[in-house]
């Protein structure tokens, strides 16, 4: 079965602090990894993308990685501000080419605190 | 460019009421997804459409969900009647042919009394 799974489910961090999440995927046929930010009351936004030969991407001050061999992803967050709490969600992509099926983690809930 | 609309952005009804979410996906965009996000958890996909055509439909509730997207461009979710287990954000997205990054929508609140 096609499962995502992340950790922490929620995680409070001091500002300017760094954090890292975790995924965690048994999807197959694999095509890309993606990790979403959801501020709270809006819908998810694209951080990265990584598809199977690239081990590192990022994005200002997102970092993630993809290990293929083990199925697992991070997102690195550095100097956490303020703007940065909101839920991390972790999506694979199980069909190659094409308009794909995403299957969803559950995502992780971060708060940065001042 | 806009980007995904969404209306009504929060809902509340009694259970058993209709309910309705429309959906306007990027000009463009072929593909439209409605999902459905319980809190604490990640987006469900409800439905799939190419164009005006649901080509995945496997989770969608059929004994009291329906949807639409007669002219392939803009999207109705119907719930009737809601029940209790509904609350929830209905979220739409669109994307390109060819390319799976969707781009979703505010999502609507849906809270069933």
């Amino acid at each position: 079965k096609n499962q995502v799974e992340q950790s922490p489910q929620s995680l409070i961090i001091l500002e300017g602090k760094n954090c890292t999440l975790q995924c965690n995927y048994t999807v197959s046929p694999f095509s890309n990894l993606r990790w979403y930010k959801q501020d709270t009351g809006r819908g998810p936004v694209s951080l990265t993308i990584m598809t199977f030969s690239e081990n590192t991407k990022s994005n200002g001050r997102y970092t993630a990685t993809l290990d293929a061999d083990t199925k697992q992803s991070s997102l690195h967050i550095t100097a956490s501000q303020l703007s940065d709490s909101a839920s991390y969600i972790c999506v694979v992509s199980a069909e190659v080419g094409n308009t794909g099926k995403l299957i969803f983690g559950q995502g992780t809930t971060l708060q940065v605190k001042p | 460019e806009a980007g995904v609309v969404q209306s009504p952005r929060y809902k509340i009804i009694e259970k058993k009421q209709p309910v309705a979410f429309w959906c306007n996906p990027i000009s463009g965009h072929n593909t439209l997804y409605w999902y459905r996000q319980n809190l604490g958890q990640g987006p469900e996909l409800l439905i799939r459409y190419e164009n005006e055509e649901a080509v995945d439909d496997s989770q969608l509730p059929k004994d009291r969900f329906s949807a639409e997207r007669l002219k392939g461009v803009d999207s109705t979710l119907k719930i009737q009647p809601a029940e209790l287990g509904d609350s929830a954000v209905y979220l739409c997205a669109s994307s390109s042919e060819g390319n799976d990054e969707q781009f979703f929508g505010p999502g609507t609140r849906l809270t069933v009394l």
